[in-house]
Protein backbone atom coordinates (compact mmCIF):
# COMPACT_ATOMS: atom_id res chain seq x y z
CA UNK A 1 0.00 0.00 0.00
CA UNK A 2 1.19 3.56 -1.22
CA UNK A 3 -1.10 5.80 0.66
CA UNK A 4 -0.56 8.16 3.42
CA UNK A 5 0.48 6.56 6.56
CA UNK A 6 -0.01 7.67 10.19
CA UNK A 7 1.87 6.64 13.02
CA UNK A 8 0.24 6.09 16.02
CA UNK A 9 -3.19 5.14 14.82
CA UNK A 10 -4.89 5.77 18.98
CA UNK A 11 -2.75 7.93 21.47
CA UNK A 12 -4.12 8.18 25.32
CA UNK A 13 -2.52 10.67 27.19
CA UNK A 14 -3.08 12.29 30.18
CA UNK A 15 -3.01 16.60 30.56
CA UNK A 16 0.38 18.04 30.56
CA UNK A 17 2.26 15.35 28.76
CA UNK A 18 3.78 15.97 25.31
CA UNK A 19 3.16 13.98 22.30
CA UNK A 20 4.27 13.17 19.06
CA UNK A 21 2.38 11.89 16.01
CA UNK A 22 4.44 11.45 12.05
CA UNK A 23 3.29 10.89 9.06
CA UNK A 24 4.81 9.59 5.65
CA UNK A 25 3.28 11.14 2.79
CA UNK A 26 2.76 9.23 -0.80
CA UNK A 27 6.05 9.08 -1.86
CA UNK A 28 6.16 11.41 -4.73
CA UNK A 29 4.10 14.24 -3.35
CA UNK A 30 5.60 17.23 -2.36
CA UNK A 31 3.17 19.10 -0.41
CA UNK A 32 2.18 18.13 3.39
CA UNK A 33 -0.95 19.56 5.21
CA UNK A 34 -2.12 19.17 8.73
CA UNK A 35 -5.64 18.62 9.78
CA UNK A 36 -7.59 18.74 12.96
CA UNK A 37 -10.93 17.40 13.43
CA UNK A 38 -13.28 17.35 16.09
CA UNK A 39 -16.76 15.04 16.31
CA UNK A 40 -19.44 15.97 14.14
CA UNK A 41 -17.03 18.70 11.89
CA UNK A 42 -14.94 18.16 8.86
CA UNK A 43 -11.12 18.25 9.50
CA UNK A 44 -9.77 22.20 10.35
CA UNK A 45 -6.49 23.30 8.35
CA UNK A 46 -3.68 23.27 10.88
CA UNK A 47 -0.26 23.37 8.87
CA UNK A 48 1.05 23.55 5.52
CA UNK A 49 4.44 21.87 4.20
CA UNK A 50 6.11 22.49 0.79
CA UNK A 51 8.94 19.86 0.93
CA UNK A 52 10.81 20.88 4.38
CA UNK A 53 9.40 24.42 3.94
CA UNK A 54 6.50 24.71 6.42
CA UNK A 55 4.63 27.48 4.11
CA UNK A 56 1.42 28.33 6.01
CA UNK A 57 0.47 28.10 10.27
CA UNK A 58 -3.32 28.44 10.94
CA UNK A 59 -4.24 30.41 14.10
CA UNK A 60 -5.32 26.82 15.30
CA UNK A 61 -1.97 25.60 16.05
CA UNK A 62 -1.26 27.68 19.56
CA UNK A 63 2.39 27.96 20.38
CA UNK A 64 2.27 24.20 22.24
CA UNK A 65 1.98 22.85 18.77
CA UNK A 66 4.74 22.20 16.26
CA UNK A 67 5.55 20.53 13.29
CA UNK A 68 8.23 20.09 10.95
CA UNK A 69 9.80 18.23 7.63
CA UNK A 70 13.00 17.73 8.08
CA UNK A 71 13.92 16.53 4.84
CA UNK A 72 10.91 16.72 2.90
CA UNK A 73 9.74 13.64 3.51
CA UNK A 74 8.08 12.53 6.56
CA UNK A 75 6.34 15.05 9.32
CA UNK A 76 5.98 15.10 12.81
CA UNK A 77 3.84 16.78 14.56
CA UNK A 78 4.26 17.59 18.61
CA UNK A 79 1.90 18.91 20.86
CA UNK A 80 3.44 19.90 24.27
CA UNK A 81 1.64 20.16 27.43
CA UNK A 82 -1.30 18.64 26.70
CA UNK A 83 -4.73 19.73 27.45
CA UNK A 84 -8.21 18.10 27.13
CA UNK A 85 -9.29 20.40 24.35
CA UNK A 86 -6.52 18.88 22.09
CA UNK A 87 -8.75 15.62 22.16
CA UNK A 88 -9.54 15.08 18.39
CA UNK A 89 -8.31 13.48 15.37
CA UNK A 90 -5.39 14.39 13.69
CA UNK A 91 -4.77 13.86 10.16
CA UNK A 92 -2.46 14.12 7.02
CA UNK A 93 -3.06 14.84 3.91
CA UNK A 94 -0.33 15.43 0.87
CA UNK A 95 -0.69 16.45 -2.45
CA UNK A 96 1.34 16.31 -5.94
CA UNK A 97 0.38 19.96 -6.69
CA UNK A 98 -1.44 23.18 -5.41
CA UNK A 99 -4.77 23.29 -6.57
CA UNK A 100 -4.96 19.57 -6.35
CA UNK A 101 -6.31 16.46 -5.11
CA UNK A 102 -5.50 15.79 -1.58
CA UNK A 103 -5.02 12.31 -0.32
CA UNK A 104 -5.28 11.50 3.63
CA UNK A 105 -4.10 8.77 5.98
CA UNK A 106 -6.25 6.99 8.77
CA UNK A 107 -5.72 10.03 11.29
CA UNK A 108 -4.49 9.61 14.96
CA UNK A 109 -7.06 9.37 17.35
CA UNK A 110 -6.11 11.35 20.48
CA UNK A 111 -7.66 11.46 23.78
CA UNK A 112 -6.10 13.42 26.40
CA UNK A 113 -7.47 12.11 30.12
CA UNK B 1 -13.44 28.60 11.60
CA UNK B 2 -14.62 28.90 7.97
CA UNK B 3 -16.49 25.93 6.64
CA UNK B 4 -19.10 25.54 3.69
CA UNK B 5 -22.37 24.73 4.34
CA UNK B 6 -23.43 21.85 3.07
CA UNK B 7 -27.16 20.28 2.90
CA UNK B 8 -28.60 18.35 3.90
CA UNK B 9 -27.16 17.50 7.28
CA UNK B 10 -28.14 14.81 6.73
CA UNK B 11 -30.29 11.94 4.90
CA UNK B 12 -32.22 8.45 5.52
CA UNK B 13 -32.54 6.51 2.22
CA UNK B 14 -34.26 3.11 1.05
CA UNK B 15 -31.25 1.09 -0.85
CA UNK B 16 -31.58 1.33 -4.64
CA UNK B 17 -32.29 5.29 -4.32
CA UNK B 18 -30.60 7.94 -5.68
CA UNK B 19 -29.14 10.98 -3.90
CA UNK B 20 -28.33 14.49 -3.87
CA UNK B 21 -26.32 17.08 -1.67
CA UNK B 22 -24.56 19.98 -2.13
CA UNK B 23 -22.22 22.17 -1.05
CA UNK B 24 -22.63 26.08 -1.12
CA UNK B 25 -19.92 29.41 -0.51
CA UNK B 26 -20.29 32.62 -0.14
CA UNK B 27 -17.05 33.40 -2.31
CA UNK B 28 -15.68 32.40 -5.66
CA UNK B 29 -13.23 29.41 -5.12
CA UNK B 30 -11.45 27.39 -8.02
CA UNK B 31 -11.02 23.84 -6.64
CA UNK B 32 -13.88 21.38 -5.34
CA UNK B 33 -13.35 18.44 -4.12
CA UNK B 34 -15.44 15.47 -3.00
CA UNK B 35 -14.83 13.10 0.38
CA UNK B 36 -16.13 10.28 2.08
CA UNK B 37 -15.33 9.39 5.60
CA UNK B 38 -15.92 6.52 7.45
CA UNK B 39 -15.99 6.46 11.04
CA UNK B 40 -12.53 6.46 12.72
CA UNK B 41 -11.15 6.10 8.98
CA UNK B 42 -9.65 9.34 6.82
CA UNK B 43 -11.45 11.08 4.43
CA UNK B 44 -11.23 9.21 1.04
CA UNK B 45 -11.28 11.34 -2.28
CA UNK B 46 -13.96 10.50 -4.55
CA UNK B 47 -14.01 13.55 -7.07
CA UNK B 48 -11.91 16.23 -7.54
CA UNK B 49 -13.28 19.35 -9.77
CA UNK B 50 -11.46 22.22 -11.26
CA UNK B 51 -13.33 24.18 -13.74
CA UNK B 52 -16.70 25.81 -13.79
CA UNK B 53 -19.37 23.78 -14.88
CA UNK B 54 -17.39 20.55 -15.23
CA UNK B 55 -19.25 18.00 -14.44
CA UNK B 56 -16.91 14.62 -13.81
CA UNK B 57 -18.27 11.18 -13.02
CA UNK B 58 -16.59 8.13 -10.83
CA UNK B 59 -18.65 5.00 -10.83
CA UNK B 60 -22.15 5.46 -9.41
CA UNK B 61 -21.00 9.16 -8.26
CA UNK B 62 -21.75 12.25 -10.36
CA UNK B 63 -20.17 15.72 -9.14
CA UNK B 64 -20.79 19.29 -10.93
CA UNK B 65 -18.45 22.22 -10.58
CA UNK B 66 -21.75 25.25 -10.34
CA UNK B 67 -21.46 28.22 -12.97
CA UNK B 68 -21.16 30.67 -10.70
CA UNK B 69 -18.25 28.97 -8.86
CA UNK B 70 -19.91 29.33 -5.39
CA UNK B 71 -21.68 26.04 -5.00
CA UNK B 72 -21.05 22.23 -6.05
CA UNK B 73 -23.49 19.00 -5.90
CA UNK B 74 -23.01 15.35 -5.44
CA UNK B 75 -25.22 12.75 -6.88
CA UNK B 76 -25.11 9.11 -5.68
CA UNK B 77 -27.01 6.63 -8.27
CA UNK B 78 -28.32 3.76 -7.02
CA UNK B 79 -27.52 3.89 -3.68
CA UNK B 80 -26.18 0.77 -1.78
CA UNK B 81 -25.76 0.08 1.72
CA UNK B 82 -22.00 0.82 1.89
CA UNK B 83 -22.51 4.43 0.65
CA UNK B 84 -23.04 4.84 4.36
CA UNK B 85 -20.76 7.46 5.52
CA UNK B 86 -20.16 11.12 5.58
CA UNK B 87 -19.44 13.38 2.74
CA UNK B 88 -17.42 16.50 2.80
CA UNK B 89 -16.95 19.13 0.25
CA UNK B 90 -13.59 21.32 0.23
CA UNK B 91 -12.43 24.36 -1.75
CA UNK B 92 -9.40 26.51 -2.06
CA UNK B 93 -9.47 29.52 -3.37
CA UNK B 94 -5.73 29.85 -4.43
CA UNK B 95 -4.25 29.34 -1.17
CA UNK B 96 -2.08 26.41 0.53
CA UNK B 97 -5.33 25.99 3.12
CA UNK B 98 -8.27 24.20 2.31
CA UNK B 99 -12.00 24.82 3.84
CA UNK B 100 -14.14 21.73 4.02
CA UNK B 101 -18.17 21.45 4.74
CA UNK B 102 -19.84 20.38 7.42
CA UNK B 103 -20.76 17.22 6.20
CA UNK B 104 -23.80 15.21 5.02
CA UNK B 105 -24.18 11.91 6.87
CA UNK B 106 -25.84 8.84 4.62
CA UNK B 107 -27.64 6.00 6.21
CA UNK B 108 -29.06 3.54 3.43
CA UNK B 109 -32.00 1.46 4.72
CA UNK B 110 -31.78 -1.68 3.30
Amino acid sequence: DTGVSQDPRHKITKRGQNVTFRCDPISEHNRLYWYRQTLGQGPEFLTYFQNEAQLEKSRLLSDRFSAERPKGSFSTLEIQRTEQGDSAMYLCASSPRQPGEQYFGPGTRLTVT
Amino acid sequence: GQQLNQSPQSMFIQEGEDVSMNCTSSSIFNTWLWYKQDPGEGPVLLIALYKAGELTSNGRLTAQFGITRKDSFLNISASIPSDVGIYFCARTSGTYKYIFGTGTRLKVLA
